[in-house]
């Protein structure tokens, strides 16, 4: 089984919905992370959490939330989607204890019509 | 401020051939330095990383990088290109507790 899973990973929505991307792990990592992927662009960073209680924005938050409902699950919200939030999403997870090294869910193919 | 640079978003290697894959950072604090490689509808796989120590690392399937504090670099190498080796690779820096910067991709193609 996969160590981080993202669920769904394939979605089709219109603009103005609500849509929710989830990631679990189970490497006991305290860590994670929301990147979007855009050609050309690298990955940016969205959100990170190094705990249940501690969530801080990345580059580019605007438009995005985050909730860590536990340890092992991260899940991230489009409270209204518009069409240039399509693009590739990630979820990664890193141990505080082991020089940041990230670990990548298979990602999320998210489009906005 | 950090920063990574990819030198060529694209580069063709014949099968057999030296692959080199170019990074640039720059960081005001000693980095830890990172390539991850991503196969088509796939997530991001660690290759290698340096932290401290010897500056020449090796990764998996062949890969090897060489930090170089005096030129700001950590390109990556594989002797001799496979088929399989075909992907797009990620350069990234960390310094500091969480900040994690990634380059913009260098898409590696491998000719037959």
């Amino acid at each position: 089984d996969a160590d981080v899973t993202q669920t769904p990973r394939n979605r089709i929505t219109k603009t103005g919905k609500r849509i929710m991307l989830e990631c679990s792990q189970t490497k006991g990592h305290d860590r994670m992370y929301w990147y979007r992927q855009d050609p050309g662009l690298g990955l940016q960073l969205i959100y990170y959490s190094f705990d249940v209680k501690d969530i801080n924005k990345g580059e580019i938050s605007d438009g995005y939330s985050v909730s860590r409902q536990a340890q092992a699950k991260f899940s991230l919200s489009l409270e209204s989607a518009i069409p240039n939030q399509t693009a590739l999403y990630f979820c990664a997870t890193s141990d505080s204890r082991q020089a940041d090294e990230q670990y990548f869910g298979p990602g999320t193919r998210l489009t906005v019509t | 401020a950090q920063s990574v640079t990819q030198l060529g978003s694209h580069v063709s290697v014949s099968e057999g051939a030296l692959v080199l894959l170019r990074c640039n950072y720059s960081s005001s604090v000693p980095p830890y330095l990172f390539w991850y490689v991503q196969y088509p509808n796939q997530g991001l796989q660690l290759l290698l990383k340096y932290t401290t120590g010897a500056t020449l690392v090796k990764g998996i399937n062949g890969f090897e990088a060489e930090f170089k504090k005096s030129e700001t670099s950590f390109h990556l190498t594989k002797p001799s290109a496979h088929m399989s080796d075909a992907a797009e690779y990620f350069c990234a820096v960390v310094s500091g507790t969480y900040k994690y910067i990634f380059g913009t991709g260098t898409r590696l193609k491998v000719l037959a």
